[in-house]
């Protein structure tokens, strides 16, 4: 059964240094997204991606966040300068659709220290 | 806005007990619903699914039913195993938008 990846599954780093998470999305699929997690809190909308432009974004992804799909198959999201607050679970996830099911990742955990 | 409400765990039950975890919905139209499930040290999987008032949706013995009167979507099992524990979240999309609103999930833990 076709699955959404992503790498790594733990990240630690320091504060205002920059990560990227990257993401495969299912291989048919057009729609992309990305949600973080909190530990502790609920899942929060960040943003999702269409034809290779941002669709929707949170109120929570600013400059900070970008978004790139490189390639044919990889789907990035890169916080330019992480700060604390930034630790979380990063999930992606695709969609064949707009308001179909959304299929997740097993997500990246990011500690920022 | 859209949103979800769920049942505030942790919610702790015997082996073979019956499982129901609350969820009501606020959203302007009709969205789909959906129960994702989040086992330890894993990600989201989706659990089940409803598009449209009175639909059911089932899955490893989970049910839940769209109940657009008292806007809700409540999880239930008859019998709960021990594999089960996990956290639960509720979540609504509507058809014209692309992000999930979900809750706050329920803890679940499933003792012999």
């Amino acid at each position: 059964e076709p699955e959404v990846t992503q790498t790594p599954s733990h990240q630690v780093t320091q504060m205002g240094q920059e990560v990227i998470l990257r993401c495969v999305p299912i291989s048919n699929h057009l729609y992309f997204y990305w949600y973080r997690q909190i530990l502790g809190q609920k899942v929060e909308f960040l943003v999702s991606f269409y034809n290779n432009e941002i669709s929707e974004k949170s109120e929570i992804f600013d400059d900070q966040f970008s978004v790139e799909r490189p390639d044919g198959s990889n789907f990035t999201l890169k916080i330019r300068s992480t700060k604390l607050e930034d630790s979380a679970m990063y999930f992606c996830a695709s969609s064949s659709q707009m308001g179909e099911t959304q299929y997740f990742g097993p997500g990246t955990r990011l500690l920022v220290l | 806005g859209d949103s979800v409400t769920q049942m505030e765990g942790p919610v702790t039950l015997s082996e073979e007990a019956f499982l129901t975890i609350n969820c009501t919905y606020t959203a302007t139209g009709y969205p789909s619903l959906f129960w994702y499930v989040q086992y330890p040290g894993e990600g989201l999987q989706l659990l089940l699914k409803a598009t449209k008032a009175d639909d059911k949706g089932s899955n490893k013995g989970f049910e839940a039913t769209y109940r657009k009167e008292t806007t809700s979507f409540h999880l239930e099992k008859g019998s709960v195993q021990v594999s089960d524990s996990a956290v639960y979240f509720c979540a609504l999309n509507r058809k014209n938008n692309n992000d999930m609103r979900f809750g706050a999930g329920t803890r679940l833990t499933v003792k012999p």
